[in-house]
């Protein structure tokens, strides 16, 4: 059973902080994707890493794939209020398994203005 | 994001009654799956279904019953439920193949069980 472990599971920051949610397991994924999830709703896609050490951007939110495929990072530099949300790593193992996705624990992160 | 829908939004329901959840993709995908989102719990798969035929069930009572009709509707029909299964429940779609396989998730229903 592939387990991806995610960290923190809560984070609690002043607006402008910047900070880093930690997704990593002992599996190999095919890629790996970052939802954002606010309450209520349902995960919405951010990203997805599919190259080891693959970096990707979006505005003020930074993506790493690690070199091994097995860990990714997210990054978000001068946080604001609207980043606020539940953040899920998810990994693709890839071949026969009918796109299930394995997801992280989630971290909560909130925002303070 | 219109991609998947999902109804009702919320449901309250006692221990005996039946209802059905509805999921829709408008995304021409070949896969939907339903998960179970609990407080403070990962997201838990139930079923996974591929070009119409269920590929997955992840040891789920058997008073959920999943039905796919056609590749863009999926049902989940529900019986003599639990006070522990109100949660969220979230459809998603994907091509579920692929080297990067998406999933993309509708807004989900909120079940609360009396």
């Amino acid at each position: 059973t592939q387990l991806l472990e995610q960290s923190p599971q809560f984070l609690s920051i002043q607006e402008g902080e910047n900070l880093t949610v930690y997704c990593n397991s002992s599996s190999v994924f095919s890629s790996l994707q970052w939802y954002r999830q606010e309450p209520g709703e349902g995960p919405v896609l951010l990203v997805t890493v599919v190259t080891g050490g693959e970096v990707k951007k979006l505005k003020r939110l930074t993506f790493q794939f690690g070199d091994a495929r097995k860990d990714s990072s997210l990054h978000i530099t001068a946080a604001q209020p609207g980043d606020t949300g539940l953040y899920l790593c998810a990994g693709f193992a890839g071949g026969t398994s009918y796109g299930k996705l394995t997801f992280g624990q989630g971290t909560i992160l909130t925002v303070h203005p | 994001e219109t991609g998947v829908t999902q109804t009702p939004r919320h449901l309250v329901m006692g221990m005996t009654n039946k209802k059905s959840l509805k999921c829709e993709q408008h995304l021409g995908h070949n896969a939907m799956y339903w998960y179970k989102q609990s407080a403070k719990k990962p997201l838990e798969l139930m079923f996974v279904y591929s070009l119409e035929e269920r590929v997955e069930n992840n040891s789920v009572p058997s008073r959920f019953s999943p039905e796919c009709p056609n590749s863009s509707h999926l049902f989940l029909h529900l019986h003599t439920l639990q006070p522990e299964d109100s949660a969220l429940y979230l459809c998603a779609s994907s091509w579920g193949s692929g080297r990067a396989n998406e999933q993309f998730f509708g807004p989900g229903t909120r079940l609360t069980v009396l």
